[in-house]
């Protein structure tokens, strides 16, 4: 069965750390993950997102690792802030046709100042 | 900017009572999909659609069925609401044929099922 596995269900950090989300994932036909980040009572939101041919994609202080032959991949937040805190969704495009995407269970971060 | 609009936001229902959640989309996307989001399991499709006139089983499609009038709008439907469909409902909106693009999604409607 496709499965997108995340790692931790919740993470809290300091103010100015690095917060590590990670995800794995199972079938090798997955080539494109995004990211989503989803605030209470809000809907996800695409964060950031990184295509199997590379190993690493940065936006500002998100970047994405990607090890393709380990089929796992993390989001590294820097200098996390407290309204970085919410719900990060790890996701895994599949199906030749409609674009459709299967989701992790997400990590709850919690920054604290 | 692109909007993924949904109603009621809210929504008490009896079980064995129908139910219709409703999705509009601003951003003349062809793709519409419907997810559930339940704690330990994050997002999961539920139907989806390729333009007007069409709906597609996603990987939880049981107890629930989808309509696509127009290529703004597009429903859920419990036709016997049951407590185990007692969750949150996100519609989202992507392109066509752009495989690996960005899915929008909307605010969201909390259902419980009593």
């Amino acid at each position: 069965q496709q499965q997108v596995r995340q790692s931790p269900q919740s993470l809290t950090v300091w103010e100015g750390e690095t917060a590590i989300l990670n995800c794995s994932y199972e079938d090798s036909t997955f080539n494109y993950f995004p990211w989503y980040q989803q605030f209470p009572g809000e809907g996800p939101a695409l964060l950031i997102s990184i295509r199997s041919v590379s190993d690493k994609k940065e936006d500002g202080r998100f970047t994405i690792f990607f090890n393709k032959r380990e089929k796992k991949l993390s989001l590294h937040i820097t200098d996390s802030q407290p309204g970085d805190s919410a719900t990060y969704f790890c996701a895994a495009h599949y199906g030749s046709s409609g674009n459709k995407l299967i989701f992790g269970i997400g990590t709850l971060l919690s920054v604290k100042p | 900017e692109a909007a993924v609009t949904q109603s009621p936001r809210n929504k008490v229902a009896v079980t064995g009572g129908k139910v219709t959640l409703s999705c509009n989309q601003t951003n003349n996307h062809n793709n519409m999909y419907w997810y559930r989001q339940d704690t330990g399991h994050g997002l999961r499709l539920i139907h989806y659609s390729y333009g007007a006139g069409s709906t597609e089983k996603g990987d939880i499609p049981d107890g629930y069925k989808a309509s696509r009038p127009s290529q703004e709008n597009f429903s859920l439907i419990l036709e016997l609401a049951t407590p185990s469909q007692t969750s949150v409902y996100f519609c989202a909106s992507g392109r066509q044929g752009a495989a690996q693009d960005t899915q929008y999604f909307g605010p969201g409607t909390r259902l419980l099922v009593l």
